[in-house]
């Protein structure tokens, strides 16, 4: 069973402060996804990873994909209270379909003012 | 999440009704997906929907459970005899064709805001 570990689970942090979410699994997938979710709403989709070793900025977001694509981060530059979300990340373990996804259980993030 | 729109956004049931989930998509989308996610929990796939066309529901249960696609009108999520374990945000999503189509073309799924399914 494939699986994707998000990590951590829950984190607050304060406004200004700089963090780290973690998506990891033991296995490789073709691309995967990052997704914000706000409470009552559908995930929205923030950025696609396909490249082993990728890195890709959103603004104060920058994502990454594991050389060997089982694994990817999302680092938050001096996070503001808009920033406050649950993050999911769905990895897509197929090469020519996208609807399989696994996802993760996600990180509940809170910005305090 | 403009665009795909699902209804209603709460639902309330008691264990032995039905429940019909509605899902619209996206302007120009002939391509639906369900999934469900429980609190805590991340989304799991159920049913991949063309045009009177079922794809693949290999994530849905085989049994009380089932969806379309019509011609016209909206996708419909129907679960008979809903019991407790039923409950969960199901979300629709729409995407204009089969999204990944070749290794690099990652087409994103538009996401509806969830239907919140209660049993009582």
């Amino acid at each position: 069973t494939q699986l994707l570990e998000q990590s951590p689970q829950f984190l607050s942090i304060q406004e200004g402060e700089n963090l780290t979410v973690y998506c990891n699994s033991s296995s490789v997938f073709s691309s995967l996804q990052w997704y914000r979710q706000e409470p009552g709403e559908g995930p929205v989709l923030l950025v696609t990873v396909v490249t082993g070793g990728e890195v890709k900025k959103l603004k104060r977001l920058t994502f990454q994909f594991g050389d060997a694509r089982k694994d990817s981060s999302l680092h938050i530059t001096a996070a503001q209270p808009g920033d406050t979300g649950l993050y999911l990340c769905a990895g897509n373990p197929f090469r020519d379909s996208n609807y399989q996804l696994i996802w993760g259980a996600g990180t509940k993030l809170i910005i305090k003012p | 999440n403009a665009g795909v729109m699902q209804n209603p956004r709460h639902l309330v049931r008691r264990r032995g009704q039905e429940a019909r989930l509605r899902c619209s998509p996206m302007k120009g989308h002939s391509h639906v997906y369900w999934y469900r996610q429980l609190p805590e929990e991340g989304l799991k796939f159920m049913v991949y929907l063309q045009k009177e066309n079922i794809i693949d529901e290999s994530g849905m249960p085989k049994e009380r459970f089932s969806a379309e696609f019509p011609k016209e009108g909206p996708s419909i999520l129907r679960i008979q005899q809903v019991v407790r374990g039923d409950s969960a945000a199901y979300f629709c999503a729409s995407s204009p064709r089969r999204t990944g189509q070749g290794w690099n073309s990652n087409q994103p799924q538009h996401f509806g805001d969830g239907t919140r399914l209660s049993i009582l």
